[in-house]
């Protein structure tokens, strides 16, 4: 079975600097998707970036971008310029290509990271 | 164009009685899932409904149940509640191999 660990429950930033969270998984899969989830005091879980395994290029959105390294099974995200909007939880994900019947592979969540950003 | 919806956004139970939880996928969506999410804790898979059918089911007891309405639409049903099944309860949708979009919630507390 998929695990995902996420080793820093919590983790503090300077707001204007940079933060790195740490998730490492467990999978005997080739191809997958990765993903990182913010989730604020709101409780609405936003897609903050994805990544497929058979993509060698890290992928970037604005000031978040991954460094995933497949033989090593880790997937980091760094947050630039961190703001203090993105004082949230962060939860890395990991899904299957694909699941039973048709349907798409389930989320496999870890524990999350609480991430404070000070002004 | 309205994303993921569920009501109700809280309520309030006691041990014994049953809760049935609804969710209405963001427009164009084919494929319904469901996590728990205990207090501090990351979301946790219950079951995924596509075509009307559950078929994915995550480790949980028959106690929860669901169902996929023609128009795609959701229910989370669970009967004899206990005390441990307090969590805010995510309900998300997505087509075919997609993104899934999660909604607010619904918070459930048995008492």
């Amino acid at each position: 079975a998929q695990t995902v660990t996420q080793s820093q429950p919590e983790m503090s930033v300077q707001e204007a600097e940079t933060v790195t969270l740490s998730c490492t998984y467990d999978t005997s899969e080739s191809d997958y998707y990765l993903f990182w989830y913010k989730q604020p005091p709101s409780r609405q879980m936003i897609l903050v970036i994805r990544q497929e395994a058979y993509k060698q290029q890290n992928a970037t959105e604005n000031r978040f971008s991954v460094n995933f390294q497949k033989a090593a099974k880790s997937f980091s995200l760094k947050i630039s310029d961190s703001q203090l909007g993105d004082a949230a939880m962060y939860f890395c994900a990991y899904r299957n290509l694909g699941g039973y019947g048709g349907s798409q592979g389930n989320l496999i969540f870890g524990k999350g990271t609480k991430l404070s950003v000070k002004p | 164009d309205a994303g993921v919806t569920q009501s109700p956004t809280h309520l309030i139970k006691t041990r014994g009685q049953q809760v049935t939880l609804r969710c209405s996928p963001k427009s164009g969506h084919d494929t319904v899932s469901w996590y728990q999410q205990a207090l501090g804790q990351g979301p946790q898979f219950i079951f995924q409904y596509y075509e009307e059918e559950e078929r994915q089911r995550g480790n949980f007891p028959d106690r929860f149940s669901g169902h996929q309405f023609p128009n795609y639409s959701s229910e989370l049903n669970v009967n004899a509640l206990l005390l441990g099944d307090s969590a805010l309860y995510l309900c998300a949708s997505s087509l075919a191999y997609n993104e899934q979009f999660f909604g607010p919630g619904t918070r459930l507390t048995v008492l």
